[in-house]
Formats: structure tokens, C-alpha cells, sequence
């Protein structure tokens, strides 16, 4: 089936850096979205992407859907001690499935 | 706006026993997912529903899981008999059948089969 390769598996950071995550794919795909995922919760969309080359913004928070349509970024600024959790990166066909990456575990020392 | 509803929360039972999670997804929204966390194989999509009807069942992983969406606001996640390695978080997603709208999912029911 199709695979998502996300990047890093784990971040350790010190509050105020800046964060960049990844999703690779052999595939292409139509859609790519990033959640965020804390303990306990299910996950919560961040951003949604849905044309090869959009950058969008969310807060502190920018993705990119990467004109190959086969990965995409994901950028944290000025982290905050709030921002740990488990980060993925989804991507999407046109038959309305969602492939998920890994994971990327965040944690943030104050 | 009520999000996906599940339930139960946790669930601990014996292996052997029939377990039956439960969904209500957002109200409007056609299509529903189910799937399972684990730590070692990440969110697996088991079974994704739209407009009530089972589209794909590729990711059930045996014959002891079935899935019913008898309406629109009600979907269940049936494990008969169940194993201990079946343990894991289950969770239901819905979202409206467009390519532009995102799924979004419940707070999930952690499964223990002991």
C-alpha cells in the first residue's frame, strides 16, 4: 500500500526555536494535511492543503504542499511549551482515503 | 458544534468477550472512517463508510471485526471474539465526502483485552 516517510521520528527543542517537520512519498497525491495529536485526544487538524505549491499559515504554524505533490512541510515558530505532541502528516487521493506518516514526537523544554 | 462522539472511552475486558465501540459522527457529515493506533504500526484505517454504505474493508484485519452504520448519526465497531492483540486505540473520523473537507476525528476508545 501506500507509505508516508516522516521526518523526524522524534525533536527534542528548547522554547523559541523553530521546528520543521517532513512527509515523503513515492505517490502522488491531491491532498495533504497535518494534525496534531496530544495524549489521550485524537487527532486535530492543523493545516489543510489541497493545490501542488500552496503555502498556508496557521499562527505560528506553515505548510507546504511540494509542487511534486509528493511530500509536503511542516514549520513550528517561536515554540512554545504547549506545542509538544505527536505530529502527522496525511495525504489523500481522490478516493477520499487518508494515508498517515509516523508520527513526529515533539517535546519542548521550558 | 458537538465533535465525533465515541464510546466508550476505555475499555478493559477478557479475551473471548464481544466488544462493541461506538460513534456519532458530526451531524451533516457522509462519510465515516474507523481506524486503529498502535504503537507499532501507527493509524490504520480499517473501514471507511459513506452515505451509510461500507466502501472499502481492505484494512479489517480478520473475520472476528465487522463495522454497521444502520444511519447516519450511528456507526459501530464490532470485535467478536476478541484477542489480546487487539488491543490499541480505535477511532472514528467523519467528514463530508469532498476533497476540500477534512476528516476530523473523535477523542478514540483505548481497547484492553487482557
Amino acid at each position: 500500500g501506500q507509505q508516508l516517510n516522516q521526518s523526524p521520528q522524534s525533536m527534542f527543542i528548547q522554547e523559541g526555536e523553530d521546528v520543521s517537520m517532513n512527509c515523503t512519498s513515492s505517490s502522488i497525491f491531491n491532498t495533504w494535511l497535518w494534525y496534531k495529536q496530544d495524549p489521550g485526544e485524537g487527532p486535530v487538524l492543523l493545516i489543510a492543503l489541497y493545490k501542488a505549491g500552496e503555502l498556508t499559515s496557521n499562527g505560528r504554524l506553515t505548510a507546504q504542499f511540494g509542487i511534486t505533490r509528493k511530500d509536503s512541510f511542516l514549520n513550528i515558530s517561536a515554540s512554545i511549551p504547549s506545542d509538544v505532541g505527536i505530529y502527522f502528516c496525511s495525504s489523500g487521493g481522490s478516493n477520499y482515503k487518508l494515508t498517515f506518516g509516523k508520527g513526529t514526537l515533539l517535546t519542548v523544554n521550558p | 458544534d458537538a465533535g465525533v462522539i465515541q464510546s466508550p472511552r476505555h475499555e478493559v475486558t477478557e479475551m473471548g468477550q464481544e466488544v462493541t465501540l461506538r460513534c456519532k459522527p458530526i451531524s451533516g457529515h457522509n462519510s465515516l472512517f474507523w481506524y486503529r493506533q498502535t504503537m507499532m504500526r501507527g493509524l490504520e484505517l480499517l473501514i471507511y463508510f459513506n452515505n451509510n454504505v461500507p466502501i472499502d474493508d481492505s484494512g479489517m484485519p480478520e473475520d472476528r471485526f465487522s463495522a454497521k452504520m444502520p444511519n447516519a448519526s450511528f456507526s459501530t465497531l464490532k470485535i467478536q471474539p476478541s484477542e489480546p492483540r487487539d488491543s490499541a486505540v480505535y477511532f472514528c473520523a467523519s467528514s463530508l465526502n469532498r476533497r476540500d473537507q477534512p476528516q476530523h476525528f473523535g477523542d478514540g476508545t483505548r481497547l484492553s483485552i487482557l
